[in-house]
Formats: structure tokens, C-alpha cells, sequence
């Protein structure tokens, strides 16, 4: 079974300030994603990475950055947080080797901008 | 632009009776097909995929999803739901680049009564 690991579960910032969000799979997966996941949206791309190195925007990406330090690792970037960056945010990893690979999920990281 | 549209917010279902929930794609050709469950604070898991073949595609814990193409809908259907049912359910299509993942209906939010 995939495993996808997120920290922190909840994080609390201020409005100005710089939060990391980690993700790290250990399926060897070449694609890594993040998404936001707010009530009446739905979940919404906001990066994506398909290697070590590698950085794709999606379709929410204004105010963040991510970067992916290994095939295991990818982390999103608030650095200058907002409260409309108040989410649920998660990560997904997959392997898009085949035409319809499943996306497997972390359990989330709970970010609140006062 | 594809989009995938679930027409129910809500559902409210007894513990023992059918449930179906609703899902349509708008597409140029047809994507591959996911619906996936989310418990309560967690995150996404397949609960089964269409992308060829027969129309009917069964899933994990006795559910199954009907692939319509004349009518560009892949609906969830489960003949007896258990109080542990009670989740939050997307539908989902393949982005035409595969590598940006996946297109998230809203969701739907089961609640199962005794």
C-alpha cells in the first residue's frame, strides 16, 4: 500500500508569515502533487512535480511555491501567508506509468492564517 | 475546459437502503473515471476507476459505478450502505495531461442514519 506522509496535521500562522507544508511518499512515485481543498471547491491543483528537481504549476498556484528535494520529498511554500490561504491541504503522489494510475493521498495538513 | 460536476451536496440515506450518487464529465473525448471516498479527516482513497471495457466497474465495499457515454456520466450506486458509509464522495476525471493529475467534482456528503 502507498504511504504518503504529511506534516505538520494542523499549523497556525499569522497573516505575513512563512509556513513549509511537507509531504513525503516512500512508493517511489515520479509524480507528486498539491491541493487545496476548500468547502464549495472542491480540491484544486495547486503544484505538481514529476521528478527530483522538477516543478509544474497548476491551476491555484499564485501565493505559494514548492520544490521537490528528492523523488521522496516535496514541500509547499507560503512566504508571505494570507487568510485566503485558510485550507485543508493535501498531497498526492502517483505513477502515471500506465494510462490510469489512482492518486494516493496524505491525510492532510490543516492550515489557518489569523 | 473539462469539469466534472456531482449535482448533490448532500445525501441523507438509512442505514440498509440504496444510495446513488450522481456525477457527470464534460470532456472532448473520454477521460478516465475515479470516484474516490473521504472519511472524516482523512484523506482521499479509490474506491474503483473506469477507463475501458465493460461499463460497469466494481469497487471496494460493495460499491459500483456505471460508465455512460451518451449520457457523460459515471454514477456511484451501492445496494445496501452501512452507517460507516457516512463519508464525503468524489467523482474525478483525467486531466487531458495526464500528468496534472486529476479534475475533483465538488463532492457529495453521505450521511447514513440508523
Amino acid at each position: 500500500e502507498a504511504a504518503v506522509t504529511q506534516s505538520p496535521r494542523n499549523k497556525v500562522t499569522v497573516t505575513g508569515g512563512n509556513v513549509t507544508l511537507s509531504c513525503r511518499q516512500t512508493n517511489s512515485h515520479n509524480y507528486m502533487y498539491w491541493y487545496r481543498q476548500d468547502t464549495g471547491h472542491g480540491l484544486r491543483l495547486i503544484h505538481y512535480s514529476y521528478g527530483a528537481g522538477n516543478l509544474q504549476i497548476g491551476d491555484v498556484p499564485d501565493g505559494y511555491k514548492a520544490t521537490r528535494t528528492t523523488q521522496e520529498d516535496f514541500f509547499l511554500l507560503l512566504e508571505l501567508a494570507s487568510p485566503s490561504q485558510t485550507s485543508l491541504y493535501f498531497c498526492a503522489s502517483s505513477d502515471w506509468t500506465s494510462s490510469a494510475e489512482t492518486l494516493y493521498f496524505g491525510s492532510g495538513t490543516r492550515l489557518t492564517v489569523l | 475546459a473539462q469539469s466534472v460536476t456531482q449535482p448533490d451536496a448532500r445525501v441523507t440515506v438509512s442505514e440498509g437502503a440504496s444510495l446513488q450518487l450522481r456525477c457527470k464529465y464534460s470532456y472532448s473525448g473520454t477521460p478516465y473515471l475515479f470516484w474516490y471516498v473521504q472519511y472524516q479527516r482523512q484523506g482521499l482513497q479509490l474506491l474503483l476507476k473506469y477507463y475501458s471495457g465493460d461499463p460497469v466497474v466494481q469497487g471496494v465495499n460493495g460499491f459500483e459505478a456505471e460508465f455512460s457515454k451518451s449520457d457523460s456520466s459515471f454514477h456511484l450506486r451501492k445496494a445496501s450502505v452501512h452507517w460507516s458509509d457516512s463519508a464525503v464522495y468524489f467523482c474525478a476525471a483525467s486531466h487531458h495531461n495526464y500528468a496534472q493529475g486529476l479534475t475533483f467534482g465538488l463532492g457529495t456528503r453521505v450521511s447514513v442514519f440508523p
